[in-house]
């Protein structure tokens, strides 16, 4: 079946502009999940959804970032004014059951690599 | 939060073994141990996870202490794919799936 799919796959946007990256989950799953990681680095949490609950935002760096998910389904983070330091691939992950199990199991995108010139 | 401790790096030759280490001195009984790997330009993706007993899947297999303060993952025949940044990672109902460094796996044709 098919994986957690993301796009664009590369963004090269101008400092200043807002971005919109989606991403698609498997279907049925009930979590979404949206991480950074810097060239070299390992990842960053940024927020979290499961299923009607609200979002757990505790990783969003700033004000700037944002993002949405309807119901079970795409989900689109948003990073407004974008600075250079925003430069990295923003990696979407989905799984069946959430944070709340133990045992379950985390199923990445490809990823967008974002370039903030 | 429970932490994990990995080398930064390992080498191994193709078509060998190779055992990755992972401390996890603070663990606790709740906890269970997941591993993760990031091929070159890919997102992460699962390897195996356990609680107290040695597992292994199609991948790998996951040795863990008898008192669960550390666990090896073990490749038994290293590939040029098996290159990648392994990650140990605790995990309990409620955490995150926290990524550390990780171990960056070499592999040696």
């Amino acid at each position: 079946g098919a994986g957690v799919s993301q796009s664009p796959s590369n963004k090269v946007t101008e400092k200043g502009k807002d971005v919109e990256l989606r991403c698609d989950p498997i279907s049925g799953h009930t979590a979404l999940y949206w991480y950074r990681q810097r060239l070299g680095q390992g990842l960053e949490f940024l927020i979290y959804f499961q299923g009607n609950s609200a979002p757990d935002k505790s990783g969003l760096p700033s004000d700037r970032f944002s993002a949405e998910r309807t119901g079970e389904s795409v989900s689109t983070l948003t990073i407004q004014r974008t600075q250079q330091e925003d430069s990295a691939v923003y990696l979407c992950a989905s799984s069946p059951r959430g944070q709340l199990a133990s045992t379950d199991t985390q199923y990445f995108g490809p990823g967008t690599r974002l370039t903030v010139l | 939060d429970a932490k994990t401790t990995q080398p930064n790096s390992m080498e191994s030759n193709e078509e060998e073994p190779v055992h990755l280490p992972c401390n996890h001195s603070t663990i606790s009984g709740t906890d269970y141990i997941h591993w993760y790997r990031q091929l070159p330009s890919q997102g992460p993706e699962y390897v195996i996870h356990g609680l107290t007993s040695n597992v292994n899947n199609r991948m790998a297999s996951l040795a863990i202490a008898e008192d669960r303060k550390s666990s090896t993952l073990i490749l038994h025949r290293a590939t040029l794919r098996d290159a990648a940044v392994y990650y140990c990672i605790l995990r309990y109902a409620g955490n995150m799936l926290t990524f550390g460094g990780g171990t960056r796996l070499m592999v040696k044709p």
